[in-house]
Formats: structure tokens, C-alpha cells, sequence
């Protein structure tokens, strides 16, 4: 079973910032926190991922909270191709177990 | 970037045959590949993990004799789908990861399987 929670949808005005949110209440010590995306029949696309610190790499920006038990993905300047299901993932050295994901509607 | 590529991109079978699903890792060598299908409107579902030389680790509930796994070299795993049904039509995704990218998945197009 996944263990993050996120919402099933969002909604986000072209230009503007998207914050993604995501819930992971039983994280361990060991696990980071990954960031995928999915547009529409492709692969995963893998965005970002963090342990404790705070991460920024071209795609976003990933803030985890002190305490690891949510985090929160931005995409500074959402544009339409940011169109996609976004997944946030707790992961080791070992396999990736996705859970529904949100799927966030960039509009005009 | 680490280009993983999927051969087929689509296939359709027809029901009782078997179809075979390539994973390349185009420009680096993959310690392992993992397998999922990903029914419409769903999320991925992880089928197995497969290491270089080594049998497959299946998740629960998948058939390892129906869902054959070969991983012969460092950069290529096949998926065979054996006596395929039309409940087997899925999207099926390779993934790949290498030793030094932290456990970065890096995920093939996905190829579409349709059996009548």
C-alpha cells in the first residue's frame, strides 16, 4: 500500500505557482521522499526527491517539514505542459510503490 | 540523462498467444530493472523486480509463470506475456536504476498491450 497521501486534483492558472501537497505521517528514518509526474500515456518522469533538506533542482523545488511528516512540491511557473498526474512516492534503495497521485489541470 | 526505450510501443495479440515486451537502458548499465502495468484511469502497479543474472522478485498476487522476466544483461530485460487474455490489455512500464543515482527510477514510454 502507498503511504503518502496528496490530493486527486488540482487546479492551477498558467504562470502562476503550483503547490502540491503531500501527507506521509509514517515516513522512517531511511526514506526519501520522490517526485514523479505522468502526462497522459507516457512513462513517469521523475521530478525531484529529498531526504531532510530542502531541494531545488530546474523542475521545482522540494520543502519537507521538520518533523519529515509532509512535504510540499512547487513548480514556480506552471505552464500547460505541466499538465500531468504527480506522485509522491517514499522510497530506499529498493522498489517505488505508487499510490493515486494528484492530477493537476493547468488552465489558460 | 539516462534514456531507458521500451520495443513495442503497441501490440495487439490475439487471446492464447504470447507476447514478449523489451527494456533497453540506452546509455548506462541498469543494477536493476522493475516491471509495472497501469490499467486505465489507475496508478502504476509495481509486477517485479529483477536483478542482472538473477531470478525475478514477483509482488503478490502476480504469476510468475505467466509473467516471464528475463533479465540477461546489464541493459536489457524482456517481459513475456504468456497465453495472453483480454484482461492482460494494459500499459506495461519498464523502469531502470543505476548505482549512482540514488535510487532514481528512470522509467521507460510504456508499451500498450490489446489482446481480442
Amino acid at each position: 500500500d502507498a503511504k503518502t497521501t496528496q490530493p486527486p486534483s488540482m487546479d492551477c492558472a498558467e504562470g502562476r505557482a503550483a503547490n502540491l501537497p503531500c501527507n506521509h505521517s509514517t515516513i522512517s528514518g531511511n526514506e526519501y521522499v520522490y517526485w514523479y509526474r505522468q502526462i497522459h500515456s507516457q512513462g513517469p518522469q521523475y521530478i525531484i526527491h529529498g531526504l531532510k533538506n530542502n531541494e531545488t533542482n530546474e523542475m521545482a523545488s522540494l520543502i519537507i517539514t521538520e518533523d519529515r511528516k509532509s512535504s510540499t512540491l512547487i513548480l514556480p511557473h506552471a505552464t500547460l505542459r505541466d499538465t500531468a498526474v504527480y506522485y509522491c512516492i517514499l522510497g530506499g534503495y529498493n522498489k517505488l510503490i505508487f499510490g493515486a497521485g494528484t492530477r493537476l489541470a493547468v488552465h489558460p | 540523462g539516462a534514456v531507458v526505450s521500451q520495443h513495442p510501443s503497441w501490440v495487439i495479440c490475439k487471446s492464447g498467444t504470447s507476447v514478449k515486451i523489451e527494456c533497453r537502458s540506452l546509455d548506462f548499465q541498469a543494477t536493476t530493472m522493475f516491471w509495472y502495468r497501469q490499467f486505465p484511469k489507475q496508478s502504476l502497479m509495481l509486477m517485479a523486480t529483477s536483478n542482472e543474472g538473477s531470478k525475478a522478485t514477483y509482488e503478490q498476487g502476480v504469476e510468475k509463470d505467466k509473467f516471464l522476466i528475463n533479465h540477461a544483461s546489464l541493459t536489457l530485460s524482456t517481459l513475456t506475456v504468456t497465453s495472453a487474455h483480454p484482461e492482460d490489455s494494459s500499459f506495461y512500464i519498464c523502469s531502470a536504476t543505476r548505482t549512482s543515482s540514488n535510487n532514481e527510477q528512470f522509467f521507460g514510454p510504456g508499451t500498450r498491450l490489446t489482446v481480442l
